[in-house]
């Protein structure tokens, strides 16, 4: 069956310090893995996927074929990246469709 | 670009009653989708539209019904609403072409059923 898990509903640190949202996933076939964010009160966006394996606003996710996980970091939070992030995954049919983790929501304190 | 719209903002309904959200997007995106989303089970797909004149169900689509009306047009339908579809409903749309798989996503509709 295919699954996303993120195991960590809520994960508080403070500004500075590093930041893991980890993201397991099910799926058999070679699945494309994404990040979506959404900051309070705007829409759900796109913040990161493994194929452009890039950096974007600091965060980098590696794509673990052996753990199937697809871990998010960052080596220093900052406030504004509080946030619910949600890891969803993508199987190669023709739909498209995604499948969303449950979530795990950022709080970054002063 | 308004991107993806979505109509209403908010919604009370009372048991049994019936209603249809609508989606509209301007990018001239072949798919299209309808997601809920409850507190601590993330997003869920309802039902999806893979291109126009085509629409199959998702994980949850028990009590709904959509219509994808042309290719801008994605509509929702509880045809008698219980208290287990409140939620917030997002609709999303993509363009499926090439590598290219990134979801945009309307600001959503926020559903109570009494």
């Amino acid at each position: 069956a295919q699954r996303v898990t993120q195991p960590e509903k809520l994960l508080s640190v403070f500004k500075g310090a590093p930041v893991e949202l980890k993201c397991n996933y099910s799926y058999s076939g070679s699945p494309e893995l994404f990040w979506y964010v959404q900051y309070s009160r705007q829409r759900l966006q796109l913040l990161l996927r493994h194929i452009s394996r890039e950096s974007i606003k600091g965060f980098t996710a590696d794509l673990n074929k052996g753990e199937t996980s697809f871990h998010l970091k960052k080596p220093f939070a900052q406030e504004e990246d509080s946030a619910m992030y949600y890891c969803a995954l993508s199987g190669m049919d023709s739909s498209y469709k995604l499948i969303f983790g449950s979530g795990t929501r950022l709080l970054v304190r002063p | 670009n308004a991107g993806v719209t979505q109509t209403p903002k908010f919604q009370v309904l009372k048991t049994g009653q019936s209603m249809t959200l609508q989606c509209a997007q301007d990018m001239n995106h072949n798919s299209m989708y309808w997601y809920r989303q409850d507190p601590g089970m993330g997003l869920r797909l309802i039902y999806y539209s893979a291109s126009e004149g085509t629409t199959d169900k998702g994980e949850v689509p028990n009590g709904y019904n959509v219509s994808r009306l042309n290719k801008r047009e994605f509509s929702l339908r509880l045809e008698s609403a219980a208290p287990s579809q409140t939620s917030v409903y997002f609709c999303a749309s993509s363009m499926t072409s090439g590598s290219v798989n990134e979801q945009f996503f309307g600001p959503g509709t926020r559903l109570t059923v009494l």
